[in-house]
């Protein structure tokens, strides 16, 4: 089946230091989503990717879908003790739901 | 903002017991998700639900699991027996209409089993 594979599995970074996490698919996705989970707490949903090549920012955030749409990237720039948490990309499967990755956890050390 | 509600927030159990989960989700969200996940790994879809009839219960370990979601609703989640291997933290999830919405996870249940 498909599969959604996330790399690196753990950062540490230093506050104000940029963090970028990497999503590649077995399989190409008609979209993709990415998720945050704070420690202790629930996925939440960040946004969503559908079209090849977009590129979307929120503050901080730049989410990027390549151009075969087989692989994401979510980079961070100048991490705040904020962004700690795991982030999940997810794709859809066969059936109408989503896999998600193993996360990237990103510690940030202040 | 709308929530997906999940209750209770924390189980122990011992292992051979019967331990349900239930879920309420966004009003008007027809899809409901039910995911296991593990501590350090993502979530794991256990069942999924498309208003009241199951469209996808292949990873449902269907020996000791079961699900309903009778009325289209709300759902539950019910493990009989427990094992010591489903510790985990158990998640529901609601979608307007499947993966191309983003999903929105309630609190989930963390399940212990002694």
């Amino acid at each position: 089946g498909q599969q959604v594979m996330q790399i690196p599995q753990y950062q540490h970074v230093q506050e104000g230091e940029d963090f970028t996490t990497y999503c590649n698919s077995s399989t190409t996705l008609s979209n993709i989503q990415w998720y945050k989970q704070r420690p202790g707490g629930h996925p939440v949903f960040l946004i969503q990717l559908v079209k090849s090549g977009e590129v979307k920012k929120q503050k901080r955030l730049t989410f990027q879908f390549g151009e075969a749409k087989k692989n994401s990237s979510l980079h961070i720039t100048a991490t705040q003790t904020t962004d700690v948490g795991t982030y999940f990309c997810a794709g859809p499967s066969s059936g109408n739901k989503l896999v998600f990755g193993a996360g990237t956890i990103l510690r940030v050390k202040s | 903002e709308a929530e997906v509600a999940q209750s209770p927030r924390y189980k122990i159990t011992e292992k051979s017991q019967a331990v349900a989960f239930w879920c309420d989700p966004i009003s008007g969200h027809a899809t409901l998700y039910w995911y296991r996940q593990i501590l350090g790994q993502g979530p794991e879809l256990l069942v999924q639900f498309q208003d009241e009839s199951v469209v996808d219960d292949s990873q449902l370990p269907k020996d000791r699991f079961s699900a309903e979601r009778l009325k289209g609703v709300d759902s539950t989640l019910k493990i009989q027996p427990a094992e010591l291997g489903d510790s985990a933290m158990y998640l529901c999830a609601s979608s307007l209409g499947g993966s191309i919405y983003g999903y929105t996870f309630g609190s989930g249940t963390r399940l212990t089993v002694v």
